[in-house]
C-alpha cells in the first residue's frame, strides 16, 4: 500500500538549472496538488490537478510547470530554480471533494545554491 | 479570500500537562476542517477532520477538537500530552479549488 510516492527526498540545484519532482499515487484520485512548505509559513498552494489533462494553479505557481498525462502521475517542473525556490515540497491526493482528507507523499527538500 | 490562523507559534508543555491549539477560520461556503501533525522530518497526517454532526469531534492518539461556529473556530485539545506529541501541527480548511488552506503551524515541544 504505497500512497503517495515521492522522489527525490533530497535534491541540491544550482541557481538556473531545472529539475522535476516527481509524484504518484495508486489511490485513483482524481485531485492532486503541490504544495511548498517554508518556516513560519505553513504550506502554500502552488499547482493542482482535478483529473487527467486538467491543472490549474494555486497561490505561488510562478516558476512551476505541471501537467497530467495519467491519473497516477502529476510531476512538478522547476524551469529555472532560484534560491527563492530552496523549499521542502509536498505532494498530496485525494478524491474530488471538499470533505476528504487529502494524503501526502514524504516530501522532497530541495536547496538551490 | 479563505484563511486559516493559529494562534501559537511555539508552545512548550510538560508531560502530562493539557494542551489546547486555538484554530479559527474564515467562512467559505462549506464547513470542512481538519487538523494535521507533522513528526519531525515526516509528512503530514491526518488527526481528525469536521464536516457537520457532532461539534466535538475526537480523533487518533488522543486529541479531540470542537468545532464552535459563532467563534468560526476549531481548537484541537489533549488532556494530557507525551513526549512523543512533539510535532508541528496545522490547522486546515477546505478550498474552493478543492485545496487545503493551512494556517502556519504550531510546533509543539513536550519536556519529559
Amino acid at each position: 500500500n504505497a500512497g503517495v510516492t515521492q522522489t527525490p527526498k533530497f535534491q541540491v540545484l544550482k541557481t538556473g538549472q531545472s529539475m522535476t519532482l516527481q509524484c504518484a499515487q495508486d489511490m485513483n484520485h482524481e485531485y492532486m496538488s503541490w504544495y511548498r512548505q517554508d518556516p513560519g509559513m505553513g504550506l502554500r498552494l502552488i499547482h493542482y490537478s482535478v483529473g487527467a489533462g486538467i491543472t490549474d494553479q494555486g497561490e505561488v505557481p510562478n516558476g512551476y510547470n505541471v501537467s497530467r498525462s495519467t491519473t497516477e502521475d502529476f510531476p512538478l517542473r522547476l524551469l529555472s530554480a532560484a534560491p527563492s525556490q530552496t523549499s521542502v515540497y509536498f505532494c498530496a491526493s485525494s478524491y474530488v471533494t471538499e470533505s476528504t482528507e487529502a494524503f501526502f507523499g514524504q516530501g522532497t527538500r530541495l536547496t538551490v545554491v | 479570500a479563505q484563511s486559516v490562523s493559529q494562534h501559537n507559534h511555539h508552545v512548550i508543555l510538560s508531560e502530562a500537562a493539557s494542551l489546547e491549539l486555538g484554530c479559527n477560520y474564515s467562512y467559505g461556503g462549506t464547513v470542512n476542517l481538519f487538523w494535521y501533525v507533522q513528526y519531525p522530518g515526516q509528512h503530514l497526517q491526518l488527526l481528525l477532520k469536521y464536516f457537520s454532526g457532532d461539534p466535538l469531534v475526537k480523533g487518533i492518539k488522543g486529541f479531540e477538537a470542537e468545532f464552535i461556529k459563532s467563534k468560526f473556530s476549531f481548537n484541537l485539545r489533549k488532556p494530557s500530552v507525551q513526549w512523543s506529541d512533539t510535532a508541528e501541527y496545522f490547522c486546515a480548511s477546505g478550498g474552493s479549488q478543492g485545496n487545503l488552506i493551512f494556517g502556519k503551524g504550531t510546533k509543539l515541544s513536550v519536556k519529559p
